[in-house]
C-alpha cells in the first residue's frame, strides 16, 4: 500500500536556523513527489514538486529512491515560513492528481 | 482571485440531517476531488471525479456521495451525518494530467 510518514508534528527552530522536514514513502512503483503548504487561514497549495527540480521561496526537496525520502529543506529559516507543510505522492500509473498525503509538520519559525 | 471556492466555510449540522456541501472552479479544470481532513490528520480522499467520471474510494462509508451536474460545480452529500464526519472538507481540482492540484479554503462541518 501507499503511505507516506512525517514523523514530526511540530518542528521549532529559530530565525536564520537550517530547517529539514523529514517525509519517507512506500510505494512499489515510480512516485511524483510534492511538497504543499498551508499558512494560516489560507488554502492548501503546491510548494514544490521534484520533478521540477526548482528551489521555491529558498526550499529544496531531493527525491531519495534508495532511502524513499523527500525531504523539504531550507538553509535559513524565515518567520513568514512558518505554516504546515505537508507531504504528498501521486502514482505516476494514475492518470489523475489523486494525491496520498502525510500527516503534516508544523513549522514554527521563532525570531 | 479565487479559483477553487468551496460553500460555505463554517456548516453545524445535526446528527443525522443531510448536508450538502458545494465546490465550484474557475479552472476549467477536468478532474474535482474531494478531501476529508479530521483534526491533526492528513486529507484523506473520499472521490474524484474525472469529468463525468466517478470514481469512489473503496474505503470511502456510503454515506458520502457526489454530484458534479457540470465543469464547474461538484457538491458532496453526507446523507445522515454521525459525529464522527466532523471534519474540514477540501475540495480540489486538476488537468486530467495529473499536474499541480487546486485546493479550495474547505468548510468545516461541525455535527450537534
Amino acid at each position: 500500500a501507499q503511505r507516506v510518514t512525517q514523523p514530526e508534528k511540530l518542528l521549532s527552530v529559530f530565525k536564520g536556523a537550517p530547517v529539514e522536514l523529514k517525509c519517507n514513502y512506500s510505494y512499489s512503483g515510480s512516485p511524483e513527489l510534492f511538497w504543499y503548504v498551508q499558512y494560516s487561514r489560507q488554502r492548501l497549495q503546491l510548494l514544490l514538486r521534484h520533478i521540477s527540480r526548482e528551489s521555491i521561496k529558498g526550499f529544496t526537496a531531493d527525491l531519495n529512491k534508495g532511502e524513499t525520502s523527500f525531504h523539504l529543506k531550507k538553509p535559513f529559516a524565515q518567520e513568514e515560513d512558518s505554516a504546515m507543510y505537508y507531504c504528498a505522492l501521486r502514482r505516476t500509473t494514475s492518470n489523475t492528481g489523486k494525491l496520498i498525503f502525510g500527516q503534516g509538520t508544523t513549522l514554527q519559525v521563532k525570531p | 482571485d479565487a479559483m477553487v471556492i468551496q460553500n460555505p466555510r463554517y456548516q453545524v449540522t445535526q446528527f443525522g440531517k443531510p448536508v450538502t456541501l458545494s465546490c465550484s472552479q474557475t479552472l476549467n479544470h477536468n478532474v474535482m476531488y474531494w478531501y476529508q481532513q479530521k483534526s491533526s490528520q492528513a486529507p484523506k480522499l473520499l472521490f474524484h471525479y474525472y469529468d463525468k467520471d466517478f470514481n469512489n474510494e473503496a474505503d470511502t462509508p456510503d454515506n458520502f456521495q457526489s454530484r458534479r451536474p457540470n465543469t464547474s460545480f461538484c457538491f458532496l452529500d453526507i446523507r445522515s451525518p454521525g459525529l464522527g464526519d466532523a471534519a474540514m472538507y477540501l475540495c480540489a481540482t486538476s488537468r486530467g494530467d495529473g499536474t499541480e492540484a487546486f485546493f479550495g479554503q474547505g468548510t468545516r462541518l461541525t455535527v450537534v
